[in-house]
């Protein structure tokens, strides 16, 4: 059992460019995000799903795109790379419903935006 | 100004000490309040969770939520070096997908 896979876990962008951020969970969680974390920031919400098909902003999402095709898959797309974009981002998947709705976390992306 | 509020810190203490870590929060529709540790360069673990108000013991750990002052603390008995992390409050109402998170607290247990 895996858990919630994040790839790649380091990345180097120049301004400008465009990528993708993977992540896979294969718990059947319905809810699914992605943060991410600066220093003395604590974690921020981009954006989220509750389930296939949909999406929802979260604090942070200018300059992100989200899709939700499937249960297990939730990529986050990075448009335009701007060097505020450095930071590590976690995704998280959470099973919908009862009291102890615990997140999962990835392992964290560090990106680096030069 | 953020919806939930957590000192930075970062906290120093000795082996043996009590730790105490708090968050502030602005959001009268959260109920359920949770703790994550997080160790370097990993993502963060869910430590405990409380639903509504009252507290929570688990072993050296005791999680308090009040909600009347929107407030909620973990209190962290006998630390040890292995304690050393970054402690994140988070919490969220009822729909499950959309949790928040304070700053974190950097804390440090001296051996």
């Amino acid at each position: 059992n895996a858990g919630v896979t994040q790839t790649p876990k380091f990345q180097v962008l120049k301004t400008g460019q465009s990528m993708t951020l993977q992540c896979a969970q294969d718990m059947n969680h319905e809810y699914m995000s992605w943060y991410r974390q600066d220093p003395g920031m604590g974690l921020r919400l981009i954006h989220y799903s509750v389930g296939a098909g949909i999406t929802d902003q979260g604090e942070v999402p200018n300059g992100y795109n989200v899709s939700r095709s499937t249960t297990e898959d939730f990529p986050l797309r990075l448009l335009s790379a701007a060097p505020s974009q450095t930071s590590v981002y976690f995704c998280a998947s959470t099973q919908r419903g009862g009291v102890n709705t615990e997140a999962f976390f990835g392992q964290g992306t560090r990106l680096t935006v030069v | 100004q953020k919806e939930v509020e957590q000192d930075p810190g970062p906290l120093s203490v000795p082996e043996g000490a009590i730790v105490s870590l708090n968050c502030t929060y602005s959001n009268s529709a959260f109920q359920y309040f949770m703790w994550y540790r997080q160790y370097s360069r990993k993502g963060p673990e869910l430590l405990m969770y409380t639903y509504s108000s009252g507290n929570k013991e688990d072993g050296r750990f005791t999680a308090q939520v009040d909600k009347s002052s929107k407030y909620i603390s973990l209190f962290i008995r006998d630390s040890q070096p292995s304690d050393s992390a970054t402690y994140l409050c988070a919490m969220r109402g009822n729909q499950g997908g959309k949790l928040i998170f304070g700053q974190g607290t950097e804390l440090s247990v001296k051996p």
